[in-house]
């Protein structure tokens, strides 16, 4: 079956230092893949559309300067919070789908706690 | 603004009953439309989703019912028991392009025992 999984799934920095993610989709290609964060009391706000063989695009309020995304083949995404600070606390969610049409797979999300 | 909006952030229901759990959207170009089941510290389940070209869909005990020219959906959960305690997200989406799926604030469901 299609499956997402997130790597790490908890992790802690320190303010001011930066923290990579990643997302392997398994069982299907990951035609395009979406990261979202869901910070303290909030909903989950996209952060930018990854498309292969497009070019990223970024939400309002989202940056590549600040959250610089790869996603190099059909199996495999990677996003950095660059510079992390209190207000980037939050879980952060990877989901991929095939094509145009297919259903979103979610992953399990990263913890990122900013000390 | 929020293009996808749950208005109510919580929801009691006694056991046995129906759950009735709305969403609003603004995007004329949405038309694809899903609730999702999330319990803490996990990712969103998808629990059932509708495209515009139908105006309800069921399955089991979920029905969602969707007025486009309301842009209004929503999901009716028969027969409710404790277990469907958790947040439920709406969230839409335009398949047009490479489409991204919105989410909307949540609504904690309670059903009581």
């Amino acid at each position: 079956g299609a499956l997402v999984y997130q790597y790490p799934r908890r992790t802690i920095c320190k303010s001011g230092t930066s923290m990579r993610m990643e997302c392997q989709a398994v069982g299907f290609q990951a035609t395009s893949v979406a990261w979202y964060r869901q910070s303290p009391q909030k909903t989950f706000e996209l952060i930018a559309l990854s498309t292969v063989n497009s070019a990223i695009k970024y939400e309002q309020n989202f940056t590549q300067e600040k959250f610089p995304i790869s996603h190099p083949n059909l199996s495999f995404s990677s996003m950095t919070v660059l510079n992390a600070y209190l207000e980037d606390r939050g879980l952060y969610l990877c989901g991929a789908r095939e094509g145009l049409g297919g259903r979103q797979y979610f992953g399990p999300g990263t913890r990122l706690t900013v000390l | 603004g929020q293009q996808v909006k749950q208005s109510s952030p919580s929801l009691t229901v006694q056991e046995g009953g129906i759950s009735i759990l709305n969403c609003d959207y603004e995007n004329d170009m949405f038309d694809y439309f899903a609730w999702y089941k999330k319990y803490p510290d996990n990712s969103p389940t998808l629990l059932i989703s509708v495209r515009s070209n139908v105006d309800k869909r069921e399955d089991g005990r979920l029905t969602v019912f969707l007025n486009k020219s309301g842009k209004h959906f929503s999901l009716h959960i028969t027969a409710s028991q404790p277990e469907d305690t958790a947040v439920y997200l709406c969230a839409a989406g335009a398949s047009s392009g490479s489409w991204q799926l919105i989410f909307g604030s949540g609504t904690q469901l309670t059903v009581m025992p």
